[in-house]
């Protein structure tokens, strides 16, 4: 199976910050990389497919980058409700993998 | 039309016994879609249980490797309803289990992009 690691596992920001997210695969997984957010108590929400297309609705604040085995996601101006748990998943081949998620808090 | 899955079926179970999930869905065209589970372990992260494809695409249903063997994913079309059979429950399945829809973009790219508030289930003696 192909694992996925995030790091940091949580960061804390301030308002207006830029904040990066970093996600790598154990193999290369081209651009088959899905990002979702999290807030607390709540299902999961995609938030972007295929490395770095927005998923529809979500706020341009919000990229991603990457290829191969490295991959980020960035929040251009942090905002207090992007307060969230982010996760990577591969999309490559099943079985599909989460990395182990990024908490995010306000400074 | 708003995309919805609702979960319902959730519980406390002993371990070793069976237990079945359901996902009502609505809003779109559910016979054509390709369908999954997740669960969240309480105070852990999202774990991938399975996949169901469409009955077109072949029915056939991937599964991770922890649940291999003894959960099963199924669809009835004629209700817009997907299952999860869960046999020989551990202590450890014990989690907020989530439909999804699983789609598929150009270049085969795929992503689960409607989400349920999921059903917990407790395996627990």
């Amino acid at each position: 199976d192909i694992q996925m690691t995030q790091s940091p596992s949580s960061l804390s920001a301030s308002v207006g910050d830029r904040v990066t997210i970093t996600c790598r695969a154990s193999q290369s997984i081209s651009t088959y990389l899905n990002w979702y957010q999290q807030k607390p108590g709540k299902a999961p929400n995609l938030l972007i497919y295929a490395t770095s297309t927005l998923q529809n609705g979500v706020t341009s604040r919000f990229s991603g980058s990457g290829s191969g085995t490295d991959f980020t996601l960035t929040i251009s101006s942090l905002q207090p409700e992007d307060i969230a748990t982010y996760y990577c998943q591969h999309s490559y081949r099943t079985p599909l993998t989460f990395g182990g998620g990024t908490k995010v808090e306000i400074k | 039309e708003v995309q919805l899955v609702v979960e319902s079926g959730g519980g406390l179970v002993k371990p070793g016994e069976s237990h079945r999930l359901s996902c009502a869905a609505s809003g779109f065209t559910f016979s054509d879609a390709w369908m999954s589970w997740v669960r969240q372990p309480p105070g852990r992260g999202l774990e991938w249980v399975g996949r169901i494809k469409s009955k077109t695409d072949g029915g056939t249903a991937d599964y991770a490797a922890p649940v291999r063997g003894r959960f099963t994913i199924s669809r009835d079309d004629s209700k817009d309803t997907l299952y999860l059979q869960m046999n020989s429950l551990r202590t450890e399945d014990t989690a907020i289990y989530y439909c999804t829809t699983y789609k598929v973009t150009g270049g085969d790219y795929y992503y689960m992009d409607v989400w349920g508030k999921g059903t917990t289930v407790t395996v627990s003696s």
